[in-house]
């Protein structure tokens, strides 16, 4: 069964560097998702990405935070300077157009990214 | 601005039981409903979606219900197993084609054996 998939599972960065999160959305998915969850609090969204647009951005996503479709099947969030309350599980999640789907989104398992 | 709670936090009961898992929302003018499956440390299993028009949908043990203009959604668990055990967590989502999910917090059920 198609999955969402994201590398690395965890990754542990100084404070102020930038890091890159991947993610190879399911492959006939046209819309696609950040969101993070720090421990202990909701699952928050941070942006929506539709035909190389944002199409919707949260609060939370602010100039630090950039997305790209660098290629065909990747989908990344790059933080520029991490801070410290960047620390969190990272979701990237996909949908599918169309009357059947409903936007049903599937999650990949996560990057688990620590700042130190 | 939509508000998704789930009461309670958590929740244990013994193997076999059968339970329902509540979650309510503040803007009914919702596009879909999905229940997801968190176990510790592990990504999200979507379990069920259910559109606006809907009122309820069922896969295998598992059933939801969902009433739109009281804003509320249940989980309905049958015959509840220890691998049940993790956080369930409801999410809505507005209209548009790739609109955003809010979630709730999630209740953790721990099913004893």
């Amino acid at each position: 069964e198609p999955e969402v998939t994201q590398t690395p599972s965890h990754q542990v960065t100084q404070m102020g560097q930038e890091v890159i999160l991947r993610c190879v959305p399911i492959s006939n998915h046209l819309y696609f998702y950040w969101y993070r969850q720090i421990l202990g609090q909701k699952v928050e969204f941070l942006v929506s990405f539709y035909n190389n647009e944002i199409s919707e951005k949260s609060e939370i996503f602010d100039d630090q935070f950039s997305v790209e479709r660098p290629d065909g099947s990747n989908f990344t969030l790059k933080i520029r300077s991490t801070k410290l309350e960047d620390s969190a599980m990272y979701f990237c999640a996909s949908s599918s157009p169309g009357t059947r789907s409903y936007n049903e989104q599937f999650f990949g398992p996560g990057t688990r990214l620590t700042v130190l | 601005k939509q508000e998704v709670t789930q009461i309670p936090a958590a929740l244990s009961v013994p193997e076999g039981e059968n339970l329902v898992l509540n979650c309510s929302f503040t803007d009914s003018a919702i596009y879909n409903l999905q229940w997801f499956r968190q176990d510790p440390g592990k990504g999200l299993t979507s379990l069920l979606l259910i559109q606006s028009s809907q009122r309820e949908q069922t896969s295998g043990r598992l059933n939801a219900s969902l009433d739109k203009s009281s804003g509320r959604s249940t989980l309905y668990i049958a015959a509840s197993q220890p691998g049940d055990s993790a956080t369930y967590l409801c999410a809505v989502t507005g209209a548009g084609a790739n609109s955003k999910l809010t979630f709730g917090k999630g209740i953790t059920l721990s099913v004893r054996p």
